[in-house]
């Protein structure tokens, strides 16, 4: 059961560089999430999604895109990384109901240089 | 809004200590309560929820029950083991776009 999958697991970037971290779920969920996830910060959420071609912000969206082309596929990118962006970022799935909980990806762990 | 506000770490606890990490919380409904639970290098996994109130969630030894009259959800293992060193997340979710608001995290280390 792979369940949500994220790759890259780690990059390092410089900063000013273009990157995409992909996060797919095989278990027909309709809404997914990006985190990121910043000592004693806990988790903050950059933007979701509640299906398929569907986007919206989060706490802290800015310096992001998200795309959501596939309903398992949920793509975040990063146009011009700055080091503020250096985290752990985190992907999680949800099936749409409200008492549903969160699947969590393994996290990429991203270095800005 | 709605947020999460839970017990700062790190704690340290000797092995078949007692467990408590408070949580509690704020929000304009009735949301449904979660903790989650991480382990190192690993992503979140739920360890227990609860829906409504006066519900306990319970799962391998750890319980947490849902009040609302003191809007709280701590998180109790009565005797703790070294495999239950990780960090440990309060959060609630809420009906629209289904959005789950976490605390900072708490480290719990157990020492043999």
């Amino acid at each position: 059961n792979a369940g949500v999958t994220q790759t890259p697991k780690f990059r390092v970037l410089k900063t000013g560089q273009s990157m995409t971290l992909l996060c797919a779920q095989d278990m027909n969920h309709e809404y997914m999430y990006w985190y990121r996830q910043d000592p004693g910060m806990g988790l903050r959420l950059i933007h979701y999604s509640v299906g398929e071609g569907t986007t919206a912000k989060g706490e802290v969206p800015d310096g992001y895109n998200v795309s959501r082309l596939k309903k398992q596929n949920f793509l975040l990118g990063l146009e011009s990384a700055a080091p503020s962006q250096t985290s752990v970022y985190f992907c999680a799935s949800n099936r749409g109901i409200n008492t549903g909980e969160l699947f969590f990806g393994e996290g990429s762990r991203l270095t800005v240089l | 809004g709605d947020s999460v506000t839970q017990m700062e770490g790190p704690v340290t606890l000797s092995e078949e200590a007692f467990l408590t990490i408070n949580c509690t919380y704020t929000a304009t409904g009735y949301p449904s309560l979660f903790w989650y639970v991480q382990y190192p290098g690993e992503g979140l996994q739920l360890l227990l929820k609860a829906t409504k109130a006066d519900d306990k969630g319970s799962n391998k030894g750890f319980e947490a029950t849902y009040r609302k009259e003191t809007t709280s959800f701590h998180l109790e293992k009565g005797s703790v083991q070294v495999s239950d060193s990780a960090v440990y997340f309060c959060a609630l979710s809420m009906g629209t776009g289904n959005q789950f608001y976490f605390g900072t995290g708490t480290s719990l280390t157990v020492i043999p």
